[in-house]
């Protein structure tokens, strides 16, 4: 089965603070990506990353960082020094076999001036 | 590049009535779009997989005659809300991908759908 788990439902910080979204997920493919989209109040899915099963490297991109874990299964995204413009819904996904997208239930990030 | 044009952005209809919903890649060839319906404060559910020149394939539990999805070429797929009711309100977004998905899915900006 094909499931990927954002336990946090809503999370809360202050602007400057480091804040780390959990992702889980489960899958029998031995190749697979995983990804990680933003969704702002206007709706629209910004891409953020895309992680291969096989590149197990973390990525740091200005204020974002992702963690890839393959034993853990867990695939947590940082943002460092959060602003208020991180403020959005943050989407998990695991793209599977059939090209089709599993996408977690997201976490709703406020962050607060 | 890859940009996905979704339009209309937000639309009400009266109920009874049919909504077309339109997806275009306008910079890239998509063989494969995805329709996806989301309520407000839930996550993204694929509603079907739209592939040029074929039937699309629709995730248990959709309507087909409800939601009508046609992909006559390679750059534009349609989602027609057939006999709109209320319950049907809610936010309709396309994705396109390439090579499979694995340089990631193009979103559309979603489409609003309030039926009164």
């Amino acid at each position: 089965a094909q499931k990927v788990t954002q336990a946090q439902t809503e999370i809360s910080v202050v602007e400057k603070e480091d804040v780390t979204l959990d992702c889980v997920y489960e899958t029998r493919d031995t190749t697979y990506y995983l990804f990680w989209y933003k969704q702002p109040p206007s709706g629209e899915l910004v891409f953020l990353i895309r992680r291969n099963s096989f590149d197990e490297q973390n990525e740091i991109s200005g204020r974002y960082s992702w963690n890839f874990q393959k034993s853990t299964s867990s695939f947590n995204f940082t943002i460092t020094a959060s602003q208020v413009v991180d403020s959005a819904v943050y989407f998990c996904a695991l793209r599977r076999s059939n090209y089709k997208l599993t996408f977690g239930k997201g976490t709703l990030l406020t962050v607060n001036p | 590049g890859a940009v996905v044009s979704q339009h209309p952005s937000w639309v009400i209809c009266k109920s009874g009535t049919s909504v077309k919903i339109e997806c275009r890649s306008l910079d890239f060839q998509a063989t494969t779009m995805f329709w996806y319906r989301q309520f407000p404060k839930q996550s993204l559910m694929l509603m079907a997989t739209s592939n040029e020149g074929s039937k699309a394939t629709y995730e248990q539990g959709v309507e087909k005659d409800k939601f009508l999805i046609n992909h006559a070429s390679l750059t534009l797929s349609t989602l027609t809300v057939t006999s709109a009711h209320p319950e049907d309100s809610s936010f309709y977004i396309c994705s396109a991908e390439r090579e499979g998905g694995i340089y990631g899915y193009t979103f559309g900006s979603g489409t609003r759908l309030t039926v009164v």
